[in-house]
């Protein structure tokens, strides 16, 4: 298997873009998170999903984020207008067995 | 409180030697897994062990072993025979039954540098 794969692995953008991040997890994982790591707050989770629907979006910071997951194999986290705080790593993670999560490589944000 | 403490911002090891990565968690549930994941300088996370609260015994995986002391609520890392691969962040998870019991929280993270 590829593994988790996200796109893309490195955004640069400008203050009030709206920004995309994609992920593909692994076939046959019916859990998916998304995670955002920085600095100041390190590896936080933002939201997961069970067959498909969100189960728990505590994490999102506010409403300028944004994640669907239109089928089992991809999910988009969306942030719209983007923000020069928003700058992080975002991990997008499945998992089929809850002992273990895999990890894609992660989208290094930029945000000017 | 903080769920996860890792109270070792940074350690070094010289090659060869053993190395002990601190953390102890907070819950009041009584079931509750605890994950180890490295990040080398590359970014990616690795996941390296896992430990249930009801596993009797502590758990191994190659050079690593999960030292699981629940009265203490700890759970520390060992790593056997350090390698110079192994210079890294580590971090150390808890999953337990707040947020469907699939959130899992991280701790701060242990930078790890092995010294040839």
């Amino acid at each position: 298997d590829a593994g988790v794969i996200q796109s893309p692995r490195h955004e640069v953008t400008e203050m009030g873009q709206e920004v995309t991040l994609r992920c593909k997890p692994i076939s046959g994982h019916d859990y998916l998170f998304w995670y955002r790591q920085t600095m100041m707050r390190g590896l936080e989770l933002l939201i997961y999903f069970n067959n498909n629907v969100p189960i728990d979006d505590s994490g999102m910071p506010e409403d300028r984020f944004s994640a669907k997951m239109p089928n089992a194999s991809f999910s988009t986290l969306k942030i719209q207008p983007s923000e020069p705080r928003d700058s992080a790593v975002y991990f997008c993670a499945s998992s089929l067995d809850v002992n273990e999560q895999f990890f894609g490589p992660g989208t290094r944000l930029t945000v000017l | 409180a903080q769920k996860i403490t890792q109270t070792q911002p940074g350690m070094f090891v010289q090659e060869k030697e053993a190395v002990t990565l601190d953390c102890t968690y907070d819950t009041s549930d009584q079931s509750y897994g605890l994950f180890w994941y490295k990040q080398p300088s590359s970014g990616e996370m690795i996941f390296l062990i896992y430990q249930g609260s009801y596993d009797e015994q502590n758990a191994t995986e190659g050079r690593y072993s999960l030292n699981f002391q629940k009265a203490r609520k700890s759970a520390n890392l060992v790593i056997s025979a350090s390698q110079l691969g192994d210079s890294a962040m580590y971090f150390c998870a808890m999953r337990d039954q707040s947020g469907g019991y699939q959130k899992v929280t991280f701790g701060t993270g242990t930078k790890l540098q092995v010294i040839p």
